[in-house]
């Protein structure tokens, strides 16, 4: 089993519904999860970040982890053509060593 | 700031040539890492460093050499450039132990 799992898409949904992107992982150590966002041919943009479990709300986006489950999700309300992109999440131990773990990406088509 | 910056942009080299990808950070990040990307199988660690003089393997670091002799400044070295080397290549920095990584924009490989 891979420490992280993500469905690589495409996500293709109209333009304003709520969309969400999950995560699953099996590492329990984890406690740091991060959402990057990757348009094409660019790097990824640190999107949003939590620690430990529990809601983080920017604007129309919305993080969630729940650690029980081992799932983290972002959810993107009124979802606009510019939030095409790839979605990485991206998880890590704090204070054991410097590696963050990535996801494989989630591509999202945003229809007009 | 200028970020995590990355040269050169695009590259086609030749099999069994050799080519150094440069990457420099302004955020004064102790830690740096390469990455390449692929379809299908996400970001994959190359090497890292947790400070000047400090390198490290990642998950794919065969045909790859890193030196960090600043804290600004981690080059990664391809000694005899392979097909299998055809990729995206991203230098991240992060100011600590799983600290949110910064990307910079990218350095495309073509290896033929």
């Amino acid at each position: 089993q891979k420490e992280v799992e993500q469905d690589p898409g495409p996500l293709s949904v109209p333009e304003g519904a709520i969309v969400s992107l999950n995560c699953t992982y099996s590492n329990s150590a984890f406690q740091y999860f991060m959402w990057y966002r990757q348009y094409s041919r660019k790097g990824p943009e640190l999107l949003m970040y939590t620690y430990s479990s529990g809601n983080k709300e920017d604007g129309r986006f919305t993080a969630q982890v729940d650690k029980s489950s081992k799932y983290i999700s972002l959810f993107i309300r009124d979802s606009q053509p510019s939030d095409s992109a790839t979605y990485l999440c991206a998880m890590s131990i704090m204070n054991r060593d410097d590696k963050i773990i990535f996801g494989k990406g989630t591509r999202l088509h945003i229809l007009p | 700031n200028a970020g995590v910056t990355q040269t050169p942009k695009f590259q086609v080299l030749k099999t069994g040539q050799s080519m150094t990808l440069q990457c420099a950070q302004d955020m004064n990040h102790e830690y740096m890492s390469w990455y390449r990307q692929d379809p299908g199988m996400g970001l994959r660690l190359i090497h890292y460093s947790v400070g000047a003089g400090i390198t490290d393997q990642g998950e794919v670091p065969n045909g790859y050499n890193v030196s960090r002799s600043t804290t600004e400044d981690f080059p990664l070295r391809l000694l005899s450039a392979a097909p299998s080397q055809t990729s995206v290549y991203f230098c991240a920095s992060n100011r600590g132990e799983g600290e949110t990584q910064y990307f910079g924009p990218g350095t495309r490989l073509l290896v033929l």
